[in-house]
């Protein structure tokens, strides 16, 4: 069974930084792409960013370039987000997904409040 | 950037009822779309995938159509695990999602 567990979230102060971590279960991790999607409290679902299998390739939105940054381990099978200069907008459920352009697996999301 | 337009909002319905979502992209996405289901407080289900292919598991009622700029989902007949909201994805240059569709109860 895919299992896909994020963890990391919390409160942090503008300006602060977070590390998420994603950790992947009952598949192939080093096989597929991996995305990070993001929800607003009582908004809608925002893609984050994504990376290859290699992690050759990186991609993400615009509103988190130059801040956050995209990385995994294939042998921890991990998946990370390392977020600095948080501001208020980037409150929101964090979900790790696997990747195959569809997302066909999410994790259960980890909340990340960004506040003074 | 793809911009993508669901409509409605918000749907009232029945149990049985045959319910349609639409989708518009900004521009062309091919077939590069997908349907999630998102309940509150839990992760988006994948429903259905490039465009029209039904995701493992998901039940034959949910169907979806659609190429270039306008695709449906649509649900033959709703039933009661079935209120939900809807999200729309493309994935033809990096990935957008839809505002989202709540199907509420009528």
């Amino acid at each position: 069974e895919v299992q896909l567990v994020e963890s990391g979230g919390g409160l942090v102060q503008p300006g602060g930084s977070l590390r998420l971590s994603c950790a992947a279960s009952g598949f192939t991790f080093s096989n597929y792409w991996m995305s990070w999607v993001r929800q607003a409290p009582g908004k809608g679902l925002e893609w984050v960013a994504n990376i290859k299998q290699d992690g050759s390739e990186k991609y993400n939105v615009d509103s988190v370039k130059g801040r956050f940054t995209i990385s995994r381990d294939n042998a921890k099978k991990s998946l990370y987000l390392q977020m600095n200069s948080l501001r208020a907008e980037d409150t929101a459920v964090y979900y790790c997904a696997r990747d195959k352009d569809q997302l066909d697996h999410w994790g259960q999301g980890t909340l990340v409040t960004v506040s003074s | 950037d793809i911009q993508m337009t669901q409509s409605p909002s918000t749907l009232s319905a029945s149990v049985g009822d045959r319910v349609t979502i639409t989708c518009r992209a900004s521009q062309s996405i091919s077939t590069w779309l997908a349907w999630y289901q998102q309940k509150p407080g839990k992760a988006p289900k994948l429903l259905i995938y490039k465009a029209s292919s039904l995701e493992s598991g998901v039940p034959s009622r949910f169907s979806g159509s659609g190429s270039g700029t306008e695709f449906t989902l649509t649900i033959s007949s709703l039933q009661p695990d079935d209120f939900a909201t809807y999200y729309c994805q493309q994935y033809n240059i990096y990935w957008t999602f839809g505002q989202g569709t709540k199907v509420e109860i009528k």
